[in-house]
């Protein structure tokens, strides 16, 4: 069975320090996709990342990256120099696909990890 | 690109009463989902719809719960009657072929159950 752990219910860290957000996930398909989503205060999810089983090279996207380890089920996620608007709640989440025209793609989340960035 | 719509933002209702939510997806996409997210936990797939056809709603608590999408386009969840336990952000999302799996969400529908 499917599932997504962020072991991580809240955190709080200074502005400008660096975070880590946690995520560890179960599936017994080969070939899956792993998420995450970043939820502000007005509601919205906002999707940030979708990676493909395959592909374990690490991510950057300006101040945010991704490390993806297949050996020990993880797909954490880190912010560099955290800014105040990076408050938020971050879910992870994985979908199992057997390929691209396969519908089932249903998304199981995580609990989510309440991110506050203090001034 | 208009993104996804949903309405009403907010609803509050007693128990055993009636209520709708209704989405209109981005246009194109064919594939829309209703997600329950309870307070404090991950959104929860309802069900999930590829054109006017449900793909899983294996989730959907369908003694009280409903949802369609007649025409391929917007789509309606309905819960009837609501349960105190109901109380929660109904999320409808959207995404096309060309976006798999990228899904895109609304503002969602807050939904108190008194």
């Amino acid at each position: 069975a499917q599932k997504v752990t962020q072991a991580q219910t809240e955190i709080s860290v200074v502005e400008k320090e660096d975070v880590t957000l946690d995520c560890v996930y179960e599936t017994r398909d080969t070939t899956y996709y792993l998420f995450w989503y970043k939820q502000p205060p007005s509601g919205e999810l906002v999707f940030l990342i979708r990676r493909n089983s395959f592909d374990e090279q690490n991510e950057i996207s300006g101040r945010y990256s991704w490390n993806f380890q297949k050996s020990t089920s993880s797909f954490n996620f880190t912010i560099t120099a955290s800014q105040v608007v990076d408050s938020a709640v971050y879910f992870c989440a994985l979908s199992e696909a057997a390929g691209l025209k396969n519908r089932d793609d249903k998304i199981i989340f995580g609990k989510g990890t309440r991110l506050h960035i203090l001034p | 690109e208009a993104g996804v719509a949903q309405s009403p933002r907010y609803k509050i209702i007693e128990k055993r009463q009636s209520v709708a939510f209704w989405c209109n997806p981005i246009s194109g996409h064919a594939t829309l989902y209703w997600y329950q997210q309870i307070l404090g936990q991950g959104p929860k797939l309802l069900i999930q719809f590829q054109n006017n056809g449900v793909v899983d709603d294996s989730q959907l608590p369908k003694d009280r719960f409903s949802a369609e999408r007649l025409k391929g386009v917007d789509s309606t969840l309905k819960i009837q009657p609501a349960k105190l336990e109901d109380s929660a952000v109904y999320l409808c999302a959207s995404h096309s072929e060309s976006s798999y799996n990228e899904q895109f969400f609304g503002p969602g529908t807050r939904l108190t159950v008194l």
